[in-house]
């Protein structure tokens, strides 16, 4: 019962342009979203996070959205660089568990 | 300052055989997680602790797993007897007990199950 899902296993972006990343959840009770980026043979690392009481935090070149009402977010990569090329993953806590639960992932590629 | 540390990077193991996997939490930080990656399922939560006690291993296969974190420097995540199918990325992950996001990740062991 997968309660984080990223639909999209790879995207493929031109440089310079916008990427962007989508990731939905069907537990209402979470309340807070991470997006973490991992390159190969490497942990992930965290990118940018949001609370419920927000729809948009913004860092640099980097936007998470959240739309409650859908339970959805997003992620906005503008404008996207090589460097950005690796999979991203979604997760989201319900902070009285205090776990996060992750998303399957999507391999974000940023062509020259 | 070491991040999390965790051994060894690369297991290849025939069926049957035990596995043990360990994992050194960054200094100071109370929570630990043991996360599998495959490419069905993204990152599973196996089971975390706090202060060494184990909170939840709802996300635990099956019997065959096993999770100890002896004192708050070390913890081992077992697999008795291996499977190919318990073939995957693990991972493990710390962080201070009242932060509700940022987890801090190790590099993962790739372990292969022939």
């Amino acid at each position: 019962d997968q309660q984080v899902k990223q639909n999209s296993p790879s995207l493929s972006v031109q440089e310079g342009r916008i990427s962007i990343l989508n990731c939905d959840y069907t537990n209402s009770m979470f309340d807070y979203f991470l997006w973490y980026k991992k390159y190969p043979a490497e942990g992930p690392t965290f990118l940018i996070s949001i609370s419920s009481i927000k729809d948009k935090n913004e860092d640099g070149r980097f936007t998470v959205f959240l739309n409650k009402s859908a339970k959805h977010l997003s992620l906005h990569i503008v404008p996207s660089q090589p460097g950005d090329s690796a999979v991203y993953f979604c997760a989201a806590s319900d902070q009285g568990a205090q776990k996060l639960v992750f998303g399957q992932g999507t391999r974000l590629t940023i062509n020259p | 300052d070491a991040g999390v540390i965790q051994s060894p990077r690369h297991e290849v193991t025939e069926m049957g055989q035990e596995v043990t996997l360990r994992c050194k939490p960054i200094s100071g930080h109370n929570s630990l997680f043991w996360y599998r990656q495959t490419m069905m399922r993204g990152l599973e939560l196996l089971i975390y602790f706090n202060n060494n006690v184990p909170i939840d291993d709802s996300g635990m296969p099956e019997d065959r797993f096993s999770a100890k974190m002896p004192n708050a420097s070390f913890s081992t995540l077992k697999i008795q007897p291996s499977e190919p199918r318990d073939s995957a990325v693990y991972f493990c992950a710390s962080r201070t007990y009242t932060n509700t996001g940022e987890l801090f990740f190790g590099e993962g062991s790739r372990l292969t199950v022939l």
